[in-house]
Protein backbone atom coordinates (compact mmCIF):
# COMPACT_ATOMS: atom_id res chain seq x y z
CA UNK A 1 0.00 0.00 0.00
CA UNK A 2 1.36 3.18 -1.30
CA UNK A 3 2.20 6.07 1.70
CA UNK A 4 1.40 9.58 1.31
CA UNK A 5 3.42 11.40 -1.31
CA UNK A 6 4.78 14.54 -1.45
CA UNK A 7 6.24 16.63 -4.54
CA UNK A 8 8.54 17.51 -5.01
CA UNK A 9 11.19 17.25 -2.41
CA UNK A 10 12.80 20.55 -2.87
CA UNK A 11 12.30 23.78 -4.04
CA UNK A 12 14.29 26.68 -4.04
CA UNK A 13 12.33 30.44 -4.44
CA UNK A 14 12.95 33.74 -4.02
CA UNK A 15 11.26 36.25 -1.90
CA UNK A 16 7.99 37.56 -3.36
CA UNK A 17 7.52 34.48 -5.12
CA UNK A 18 4.66 31.78 -4.48
CA UNK A 19 5.05 27.85 -4.75
CA UNK A 20 2.49 24.97 -5.04
CA UNK A 21 2.96 22.29 -3.30
CA UNK A 22 1.54 18.86 -3.71
CA UNK A 23 0.83 15.71 -1.33
CA UNK A 24 -1.69 12.44 -2.89
CA UNK A 25 -2.88 10.87 0.43
CA UNK A 26 -2.77 6.81 0.83
CA UNK A 27 -5.70 5.55 -1.21
CA UNK A 28 -8.58 5.73 0.51
CA UNK A 29 -8.29 8.67 3.05
CA UNK A 30 -10.06 11.48 3.27
CA UNK A 31 -8.40 13.81 5.11
CA UNK A 32 -5.65 15.82 4.39
CA UNK A 33 -3.37 18.06 7.17
CA UNK A 34 -0.54 20.01 6.69
CA UNK A 35 2.36 21.08 8.65
CA UNK A 36 5.31 23.25 8.88
CA UNK A 37 8.27 22.27 10.54
CA UNK A 38 10.92 24.76 11.44
CA UNK A 39 13.71 24.18 14.18
CA UNK A 40 12.86 26.94 16.29
CA UNK A 41 8.94 26.68 16.30
CA UNK A 42 8.76 22.82 15.47
CA UNK A 43 5.78 21.48 13.93
CA UNK A 44 2.85 23.62 13.70
CA UNK A 45 -0.96 23.02 12.04
CA UNK A 46 -1.30 25.43 9.14
CA UNK A 47 -4.27 23.29 7.85
CA UNK A 48 -6.88 20.39 7.28
CA UNK A 49 -8.80 19.43 4.07
CA UNK A 50 -11.73 16.84 4.89
CA UNK A 51 -13.69 15.67 1.46
CA UNK A 52 -12.54 19.12 -0.65
CA UNK A 53 -13.94 21.37 2.64
CA UNK A 54 -11.32 23.13 4.63
CA UNK A 55 -12.58 22.16 8.53
CA UNK A 56 -9.38 23.64 10.51
CA UNK A 57 -7.12 26.21 10.10
CA UNK A 58 -4.16 26.94 12.35
CA UNK A 59 -2.77 30.43 12.92
CA UNK A 60 -1.31 31.32 9.90
CA UNK A 61 -1.19 34.56 7.86
CA UNK A 62 -3.33 34.43 4.47
CA UNK A 63 -0.47 33.71 2.11
CA UNK A 64 -0.85 30.37 3.36
CA UNK A 65 -3.88 28.54 1.54
CA UNK A 66 -4.74 25.31 0.36
CA UNK A 67 -7.58 23.08 -1.45
CA UNK A 68 -8.45 19.73 -1.66
CA UNK A 69 -9.59 17.81 -4.78
CA UNK A 70 -12.24 15.27 -5.33
CA UNK A 71 -9.53 12.14 -5.82
CA UNK A 72 -8.42 13.46 -2.43
CA UNK A 73 -5.14 14.84 -3.24
CA UNK A 74 -4.43 17.96 -2.02
CA UNK A 75 -2.17 21.18 -2.99
CA UNK A 76 -0.59 23.83 -0.27
CA UNK A 77 0.26 27.44 -1.79
CA UNK A 78 1.70 30.09 -0.15
CA UNK A 79 1.77 33.45 -1.95
CA UNK A 80 4.52 36.58 -1.18
CA UNK A 81 7.04 34.01 -0.18
CA UNK A 82 9.48 35.74 2.85
CA UNK A 83 12.89 34.53 3.98
CA UNK A 84 10.85 33.14 7.16
CA UNK A 85 8.62 30.65 4.89
CA UNK A 86 11.88 28.76 4.56
CA UNK A 87 10.63 25.00 6.22
CA UNK A 88 10.26 21.80 6.03
CA UNK A 89 5.99 21.15 4.59
CA UNK A 90 4.59 18.13 6.02
CA UNK A 91 1.59 16.42 4.40
CA UNK A 92 -0.70 13.78 6.60
CA UNK A 93 -3.23 11.57 5.63
CA UNK A 94 -5.73 10.18 8.22
CA UNK A 95 -10.24 9.01 8.03
CA UNK A 96 -9.98 5.73 6.03
CA UNK A 97 -13.51 5.85 3.85
CA UNK A 98 -15.72 5.23 6.89
CA UNK A 99 -14.68 7.48 9.60
CA UNK A 100 -15.32 11.23 9.54
CA UNK A 101 -12.79 11.97 13.10
CA UNK A 102 -9.67 9.23 13.07
CA UNK A 103 -6.47 11.19 14.07
CA UNK A 104 -4.05 8.43 13.23
CA UNK A 105 -2.32 10.52 11.08
CA UNK A 106 0.23 9.21 8.63
CA UNK A 107 3.02 11.76 6.98
CA UNK A 108 4.94 11.73 3.61
CA UNK A 109 8.51 12.80 3.62
CA UNK A 110 8.09 16.44 3.01
CA UNK A 111 8.95 18.66 1.07
CA UNK A 112 12.12 21.41 1.82
CA UNK A 113 11.15 24.96 0.66
CA UNK A 114 14.20 27.57 0.67
CA UNK A 115 13.27 31.04 0.45
CA UNK A 116 16.59 33.10 -0.82
CA UNK B 1 2.56 27.94 28.61
CA UNK B 2 3.17 26.50 25.63
CA UNK B 3 -0.11 23.62 25.07
CA UNK B 4 2.65 21.07 25.05
CA UNK B 5 6.10 20.64 26.76
CA UNK B 6 8.74 17.71 25.93
CA UNK B 7 12.34 18.41 27.20
CA UNK B 8 14.93 18.78 24.04
CA UNK B 9 17.33 16.32 25.22
CA UNK B 10 20.11 15.41 23.52
CA UNK B 11 19.39 12.20 25.56
CA UNK B 12 22.29 10.02 25.35
CA UNK B 13 22.21 5.78 25.92
CA UNK B 14 24.17 2.91 25.34
CA UNK B 15 22.94 0.25 23.54
CA UNK B 16 20.46 -2.03 26.05
CA UNK B 17 19.23 0.71 27.79
CA UNK B 18 15.77 1.24 28.52
CA UNK B 19 14.92 4.85 27.42
CA UNK B 20 12.20 7.37 29.16
CA UNK B 21 10.63 9.81 26.99
CA UNK B 22 7.93 12.16 28.58
CA UNK B 23 4.96 14.91 27.27
CA UNK B 24 3.08 17.40 29.41
CA UNK B 25 0.45 19.18 27.97
CA UNK B 26 -2.22 21.81 29.71
CA UNK B 27 -5.23 21.57 27.21
CA UNK B 28 -7.66 18.81 29.31
CA UNK B 29 -9.22 18.28 26.06
CA UNK B 30 -7.06 16.13 24.48
CA UNK B 31 -8.10 12.54 24.23
CA UNK B 32 -5.57 11.31 21.44
CA UNK B 33 -1.99 10.84 22.06
CA UNK B 34 0.72 10.24 19.28
CA UNK B 35 3.87 9.29 19.11
CA UNK B 36 6.34 9.59 15.96
CA UNK B 37 9.78 8.99 15.21
CA UNK B 38 11.89 11.10 12.67
CA UNK B 39 15.00 10.46 11.44
CA UNK B 40 16.75 13.32 9.94
CA UNK B 41 15.56 14.58 6.80
CA UNK B 42 12.75 12.11 6.34
CA UNK B 43 8.92 12.31 7.65
CA UNK B 44 7.93 11.94 10.78
CA UNK B 45 6.59 8.21 11.00
CA UNK B 46 3.86 6.83 13.62
CA UNK B 47 5.01 4.37 16.53
CA UNK B 48 2.00 4.58 19.00
CA UNK B 49 -1.71 5.69 18.95
CA UNK B 50 -3.27 6.06 22.17
CA UNK B 51 -7.30 6.95 22.62
CA UNK B 52 -7.54 8.27 26.65
CA UNK B 53 -5.64 7.34 29.95
CA UNK B 54 -3.57 3.55 29.94
CA UNK B 55 -1.00 1.81 28.84
CA UNK B 56 -0.58 0.32 25.36
CA UNK B 57 2.58 -2.06 23.77
CA UNK B 58 4.19 -3.18 20.66
CA UNK B 59 7.09 -5.17 20.38
CA UNK B 60 10.06 -2.86 22.59
CA UNK B 61 7.65 -0.12 22.13
CA UNK B 62 5.24 0.87 25.09
CA UNK B 63 2.98 4.10 25.81
CA UNK B 64 1.84 5.42 29.36
CA UNK B 65 -1.30 8.27 29.23
CA UNK B 66 -1.88 9.54 32.66
CA UNK B 67 -4.75 12.29 31.51
CA UNK B 68 -5.02 13.20 35.36
CA UNK B 69 -1.42 14.63 35.82
CA UNK B 70 -1.66 15.42 31.61
CA UNK B 71 1.60 13.09 31.18
CA UNK B 72 2.46 11.16 28.72
CA UNK B 73 5.25 9.08 28.05
CA UNK B 74 7.04 6.46 25.71
CA UNK B 75 9.37 3.59 27.26
CA UNK B 76 11.87 1.67 24.63
CA UNK B 77 13.34 -1.43 25.98
CA UNK B 78 16.86 -2.81 24.82
CA UNK B 79 17.09 0.01 22.60
CA UNK B 80 19.38 -0.10 19.61
CA UNK B 81 21.43 2.24 17.53
CA UNK B 82 18.54 2.54 14.88
CA UNK B 83 16.68 3.74 17.85
CA UNK B 84 18.96 7.23 17.08
CA UNK B 85 16.23 9.54 16.12
CA UNK B 86 14.29 12.22 17.23
CA UNK B 87 10.99 11.18 19.25
CA UNK B 88 7.96 13.68 18.75
CA UNK B 89 4.50 13.62 21.00
CA UNK B 90 1.46 14.82 19.62
CA UNK B 91 -1.90 14.86 20.46
CA UNK B 92 -5.47 15.89 19.53
CA UNK B 93 -8.80 17.05 21.11
CA UNK B 94 -10.44 15.88 18.07
CA UNK B 95 -14.13 16.34 17.36
CA UNK B 96 -16.04 17.42 13.57
CA UNK B 97 -14.56 20.50 13.98
CA UNK B 98 -11.35 18.81 12.82
CA UNK B 99 -8.29 16.80 13.89
CA UNK B 100 -5.36 19.14 13.98
CA UNK B 101 -2.05 17.47 16.34
CA UNK B 102 -0.33 19.84 18.06
CA UNK B 103 3.32 18.23 19.03
CA UNK B 104 6.05 19.14 21.55
CA UNK B 105 9.19 19.94 20.31
CA UNK B 106 11.21 16.94 19.93
CA UNK B 107 13.26 15.07 22.25
CA UNK B 108 17.06 13.42 19.78
CA UNK B 109 17.56 10.15 21.08
CA UNK B 110 21.13 9.00 20.37
CA UNK B 111 22.30 5.13 21.07
CA UNK B 112 25.48 4.09 21.65
CA UNK B 113 26.80 1.05 20.18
Amino acid sequence: KAGVTQTPRYLIKTRGQQVTLSCSPISGHRSVSWYQQTPGQGLQFLFEYFSETQRNKGNFPGRFSGRQFSNSRSEMNVSTLELGDSALYLCASSSPAGTTINTEAFFGQGTRLTVV
Amino acid sequence: QKEVEQDPGPLSVPEGAIVSLNCTYSNSAFQYFMWYRQYSRKGPELLMYTYSSGNKEDGRFTAQVDKSSKYISLFIRDSQPSDSATYLCAMSAANQAGTALIFGKGTTLSVSS
